[in-house]
């Protein structure tokens, strides 16, 4: 039943390491997002993917690389991990401009 | 891009007081969306507002648009130890088609008993 979800939920893992976080939604949109909240709780759009193309990539750097397998999933796939990496990340979907965003749970990365 | 000032930036209020969060931002908002986030969770949509002048109430909680579209306002009434949380405004990026949210820094309410 769960409109967005991720997987997993929490993961730590070591510096160097490169590691992948799941998304899903069931909601049949078309627009898929990921978004990163710092410790300080601040959201920051990282990317967003329209049926399956990139669209948008806020200055993330390369090390992060989404993928769209179909319209109802995104990954994010990050390589080489750094202790700047930690925070909680957000998958989320929407129809687009004007209607509101489902957000998944959150994924909280720690890098050690 | 927007940017969207919330102020304040934490809130500790006592149970059964009234409270209000702000919203500001530089442009014009076309989709202003409140939110709220309970620790460890995820974002739980609370209300969206689109008019100018426009006003939504769910429960305890309303929110508002002013005339202008540059503002807008939760108020809380009769806060519960449930209304603990972040609450965050976004808005829409009408310079992109796809609906892009921006987030203001989020206000952090607590409410004790």
């Amino acid at each position: 039943d769960t409109a967005v979800s991720q997987t997993p939920k929490y993961l730590v893992t070591q510096m160097g390491n490169d590691k992948s976080i799941k998304c899903e939604q069931n909601l049949g949109h078309d627009t898929m997002y990921w978004y990163k909240q710092d410790s300080k709780k601040f959201l920051k759009i990282m990317f967003s993917y329209n049926n399956k193309e990139l669209i948008i990539n806020e200055t993330v750097p390369n090390r992060f690389s989404p993928k769209s397998p179909d319209k109802a999933h995104l990954n994010l796939h990050i390589n080489s991990l750094e202790l700047g990496d930690s925070a909680v990340y957000f998958c989320a979907s929407s129809h687009g401009a004007g209607s509101r965003a489902f957000f998944g749970q959150g994924t909280r990365l720690t890098v050690v | 891009s927007q940017e969207l000032e919330q102020s304040p930036q934490s809130l500790i209020v006592q149970e059964g007081k009234n409270l209000t969060i702000n919203c500001t931002s530089s442009k014009t908002l076309y989709g202003l969306y409140w939110y709220k986030q309970k620790y460890g969770e995820g974002l739980i949509f609370l209300m969206m507002l689109q008019k100018g002048g426009e006003e939504k109430s769910h429960e305890k909680i309303t929110a508002k648009l002013d005339e202008k579209k540059q503002q807008s306002s939760l108020h809380i009434t009769a806060s519960q130890p449930s209304h603990a949380g972040i609450y965050l405004c976004g808005a829409d990026d009408r310079g992109s088609t796809l609906g892009r949210l921006y987030f203001g820094r989020g206000t952090q309410l607590t409410v004790w008993p």
